[in-house]
């Protein structure tokens, strides 16, 4: 089952922040972000292994809660290029190498 | 460079017939995806292979289908059995933590 994010969209003006979720109903392995922007291919922004984990990447930083069900993404001070569609995407438990993504979040950004 | 080729980049079938994505990569990685990505759904598991001549369903496998005959290439076929396959598609390789896509393919059926 697709972890569920939220909100599915927003749009924000320059400056403003943002939180993306990104939620299962079961521990998840670890948990990969990454950025498509309009008819580009997704780009890796990040990944998050542990539990109670935070990690960050110039204004974009990540959180795994202790349980590893639910992770945040946080946009802060937002530029306009960091408009796109954001996914989280995990391994699939027990499966070797299956890997699946949330439902996405669109994100738009204006000036 | 390295990298994850698609082709083509947009393509028109007619209802009935069978069409084949291609994906070529050039960076070595074991396992290879398919994505489906409609509107509102994100993406979707279509198929995945982990080593060469093995290959798995993903969560939405019916009317599709792959081959994994070199590590390098990893087609699609979407058949006619596919009801719905007016979507975009990606394809990706990983090793390790990160995933690689490709620029995808974009498909109606007319």
């Amino acid at each position: 089952q697709q972890p569920v994010q939220s909100p599915q969209a927003v749009i924000l003006r320059e400056g403003e922040d943002a939180v993306i979720n990104c939620s299962s109903s079961k521990a998840l392995y670890s948990v990969h972000w990454y950025r498509q922007k309009h008819g580009e291919a997704p780009v890796f922004l990040m990944i998050l292994l542990k539990g109670g984990e935070q990690k960050g990447h110039e204004k974009i930083s990540a959180s795994f809660n202790e349980k590893k069900q639910q992770s945040s993404l946080y946009l802060t001070a937002s530029q306009l290029s960091y408009s796109g569609t954001y996914f989280c995407g995990t391994e699939r438990p027990n499966t070797g190498n299956q890997f699946y993504f949330g439902t996405g979040t669109s994100l738009t950004v204006i000036p | 460079d390295g990298g994850i080729t698609q082709s083509p980049k947009y393509l028109f079938r007619k209802e009935g017939q069978n069409v084949t994505l291609s994906c070529e990569q050039n960076l070595n990685h074991d396992a290879m995806y398919w994505y489906r990505q409609d509107p509102g759904q994100g993406l979707r598991l279509i198929y995945y292979s982990q080593i060469v001549n093995d290959f798995q369903k993903g969560d939405i496998a019916e009317g599709y289908s792959v081959s994994r005959e070199k590590k390098e290439s990893f087609p699609l076929t979407v058949t006619s059995a596919q009801k719905n396959p007016t979507a975009f598609y990606l394809c990706a390789s990983r090793l390790g933590t990160e995933a690689f896509f490709g620029q995808g393919t974009r498909l109606t059926v007319v």
